[in-house]
C-alpha cells in the first residue's frame, strides 16, 4: 500500500507476556518513528530510527521495550513482560528524511489483561 | 515538553471558518511552524507547515505572526469531518539537520457544529 501500515491493528495479551507490533513504513522513507498514546492522553515519543544512525531511545518508558529496524525498512516494537499500564495505541509513523513531515499509520490497540 | 501553547478546545459552526490559535513565544530562528490533527481512533494527519510566510495548502492556511511568537491555523469552511484534535508543533526543518522527534502537546479538540 502506499502508506504506513501497521499489524495487527488490534491487539490482546495477558499480563506477563511478550508481545511484538510491526510497521511497515513508506517505501524510501528514511526515518521511522514510534509513539504510544494512552486512553485520552498525547502522543508519546518511544524511538526513532534514522538511516544507518544509532537509534534515538530516549523515549523508551522502561528496559521491557526495545525496537529494532531490519534493512532500514520494516521495525518491531518489542514489549516483555507486559504490564496493564502498557495498555495503549502505538503508532508508527515515517518521513523521507529527518525533519520532514510524518505519515502515521493507523496504529495497534494494546490491551494488556 | 511541548514549546507551544494551545487552548484545549474550541467550538465551530459547520460551514464557518475555524481560527485555531498558538502561541511559541520561544521559538527559534530556524524552527518551523507544524500542525497536524488527530481524529478519532486515527493516527495525526499532517496539515500544514510554514517558517515565517503565511502558507496555504488544500486543507488550511497558516497565519504566522512577524515576530513568530504565534501563529494560526485557519480552516476556512469547517465541515462536521474536521472534528479532531489539532496540534501545533514548533520543529526544526530539514534544510538546516533537521530535529529527530516530533513532541506533541495535548492540542485543540476542535468540535464542529452542525
Amino acid at each position: 500500500g502506499a502508506g504506513v501500515s501497521q499489524s495487527p491493528s488490534n491487539k490482546v495479551t495477558e499480563k506477563g507476556k511478550d508481545v511484538e507490533l510491526r510497521c511497515d513504513p513508506i517505501s524510501g522513507h528514511t526515518a521511522l518513528y514510534w509513539y504510544r498514546q494512552s486512553l485520552g492522553q498525547g502522543l508519546e515519543f518511544l524511538i526513532y530510527f534514522q538511516g544507518n544512525s544509532a537509534p534515538d531511545k530516549s523515549g523508551l518508558p522502561s528496559d521491557r521495550f526495545s525496537a529494532e529496524r531490519t534493512g532500514g525498512s520494516v521495525s518491531t516494537l518489542t514489549i516483555q513482560r507486559t504490564q496493564q499500564e502498557d495498555s495503549a495505541v502505538y503508532l508508527c509513523a515515517s518521513s523521507i528524511d529527518r525533519g520532514e513531515k510524518l505519515f502515521f499509520g493507523s496504529g495497534t490497540q494494546l490491551s494488556v489483561l | 515538553d511541548a514549546k507551544t501553547t494551545q487552548p484545549p478546545s474550541m467550538d465551530c459552526a459547520e460551514g464557518r471558518a475555524a481560527n485555531l490559535p498558538c502561541n511559541h513565544s520561544t521559538i527559534s530562528g530556524n524552527e518551523y511552524v507544524y500542525w497536524y490533527r488527530q481524529i478519532h481512533s486515527q493516527g495525526p494527519q499532517y496539515i500544514i507547515h510554514g517558517l515565517k510566510n503565511n502558507e496555504t495548502n488544500e486543507m488550511a492556511s497558516l497565519i504566522i505572526t512577524e515576530d513568530r511568537k504565534s501563529s494560526t491555523l485557519i480552516l476556512p469552511h469547517a465541515t462536521l469531518r474536521d472534528t479532531a484534535v489539532y496540534y501545533c508543533i514548533v520543529r526544526v526543518g530539514s534544510r538546516v539537520g533537521g530535529s529527530e522527534k516530533l513532541v506533541f502537546g495535548k492540542g485543540t479538540k476542535l468540535t464542529v457544529n452542525p
